[in-house]
């Protein structure tokens, strides 16, 4: 899982409530990524970080914010769970490859349930 | 709008045979295409990628196919094995770009 770890990996939450995930990296890499994963959806950007306090939306960023103060974390925060954001949330990094400057490699995943 | 339409959903293909997954883009400003492999309850992998500047790219038993005229790519995997059973997504974006791979939709692969 190219050295990222989630925490924690499955989660059950009530609507309504604050929940923050975290992501993990051991190996200074400059770009972060929170991506979402449904049924026939594929995988969705949420957002993404270039770097220590530098953030950007994705496809699907609202009812989402993300904060990196550190190289190594990249949380990201529902501020009030709904059930629509039920989801499976994978973390992801970016390193040089021979086909791109920014291969992505993905951590082992948080299953979230909003009950 | 999906940027990447990814097809069969799901597919089915006996030990030993030929699996075949398409993917049709619409961005042609797109330039790196690669291809994850997830098994249940782990992160996509990356299997395989190729660039629009060849046709064709092979590595083990499986191989992407390209065809930039057409914005298709499709990845073939020869002597499917039992092992290879997971679901394989396609995925498309502009090398150099931060901001994102746009995937599509998954393909359920059992052998």
């Amino acid at each position: 899982d190219a050295g990222i770890t989630q925490s924690p990996r499955h989660k059950v939450t009530e609507t309504g409530t604050p929940v923050t995930l975290r992501c993990h990296q051991t190996e200074n890499h400059r770009y972060m990524y929170w991506y979402r994963q449904d049924p026939g959806h594929g995988l969705r950007l949420i957002h993404y970080s270039y770097g220590v306090k530098d953030t950007d939306k994705g496809e699907v960023s609202d009812g989402y914010s993300v904060s990196r103060s550190k190289t190594e974390d990249f949380l990201l925060t529902l501020e009030s769970a709904t059930s629509s954001q039920t989801s499976v949330y994978f973390c992801a990094i970016s390193v040089k490859g021979a086909l791109s400057p920014l291969e992505q490699y993905f951590g082992p995943g948080t299953r979230l349930t909003v009950t | 709008q999906q940027q990447v339409k990814q097809s069969p959903q799901s597919l089915i293909v006996q030990k030993g045979g030929i699996s075949i997954i398409n993917c049709a883009y619409e961005n042609t400003a797109f330039d790196y295409f690669p291809w994850y492999q997830q098994f249940p309850g782990k992160g996509p992998a990356l299997l395989i990628a190729i660039r629009p500047d060849v046709s064709e790219k092979k590595e083990g038993r499986f191989t992407i196919s390209f065809n930039k005229s057409a914005k298709q790519f499709s990845l073939h995997i020869m002597d499917s094995q039992p092992g290879d059973s997971a679901t394989y997504f396609c995925a498309a974006s502009i090398s150099g770009s931060a901001r994102q791979l746009t995937f599509g939709s998954g393909t359920q692969l059992t052998v």
